[in-house]
């Protein structure tokens, strides 16, 4: 069964635009981890942020800003006033205490498409 | 500091042949994860390896294998390539914090073609 959930795959925005890329999650672990990397088209992932299971509150790093409810599973990230750089494929991952040495499972992906 | 290297970047095969990728993690790291991107499966955990000791393994057939060696430099063969074994192969390496919490840093990858 598929536990990360990204609905959306590929949202295209002008640049300056906000960005919300969701993320919806499945687990019967309590304790887990959150996480969103970033696919430019290089191929390397590039990691940005972590949250684990018991740390609700939400936070702004530079552009950045994620909200993650466990009431509804889900782990939203929103990209503020968006750039041409933030064009790349996104990545939520959930990382299970239990079965977790290396191992993160994915969503789909999201495509970003930032224009001028 | 340098980060995670794979070698060679890219590289095409025949079905049947096998082939050996390459992952140098970053100094001081001693975790080292695999994982398969397919346009149709996505992302997918291939192996972890710890001390040279594999320490998790994902669903895959038994013609992927991997090991570690003491410098904790990795490489993963695949024998008897087929036609679906085309994919971006992706190495991950890690400080080791506690199952899960481990923020995994990405190589460029190894895109094999398998004709």
């Amino acid at each position: 069964a598929q536990k990360v959930t990204q609905a959306q795959t590929e949202i295209s925005v002008v640049e300056k635009e906000d960005v919300t890329l969701d993320c919806v999650y499945e687990t019967r672990d309590t304790t887990y981890y959150l996480f969103w990397y970033k696919q430019p088209p290089s191929g390397e992932l590039v990691f940005l942020i972590r949250r684990n299971s018991f740390d609700e509150q939400n936070e702004i790093s530079g552009r950045y800003s994620w909200n993650f409810q466990k009431s509804t599973s889900s782990f939203n990230f929103t990209i503020t006033a968006s750039q041409v750089v933030d064009s790349a494929v996104y990545f939520c991952a959930l990382s299970e205490a239990t079965d977790s040495w290396g191992k993160l499972q994915f969503g789909a992906g999201t495509q970003v498409v930032v224009t001028p | 500091k340098a980060g995670v290297t794979q070698t060679p970047r890219y590289l095409i095969k025949t079905r049947g042949q096998q082939v050996t990728l390459s992952c140098s993690p970053i100094s001081g790291h001693r975790s080292v994860s695999w994982y398969q991107q397919t346009p149709g499966q996505g992302l997918q955990f291939l192996f972890e390896y710890f001390s040279e000791t594999q320490r998790n393994k994902g669903n895959f057939p038994g013609r992927f294998s991997g090991r570690q060696f003491s410098n904790s430099r990795s490489e993963m063969n695949v024998s008897t390539l087929e036609l679906g074994d085309s994919a971006l192969y992706l190495c991950a390496s890690s400080g080791d914090l506690s199952p899960g919490a481990n923020v995994l840093t990405f190589g460029a990858g190894s895109r094999l073609t398998v004709l």
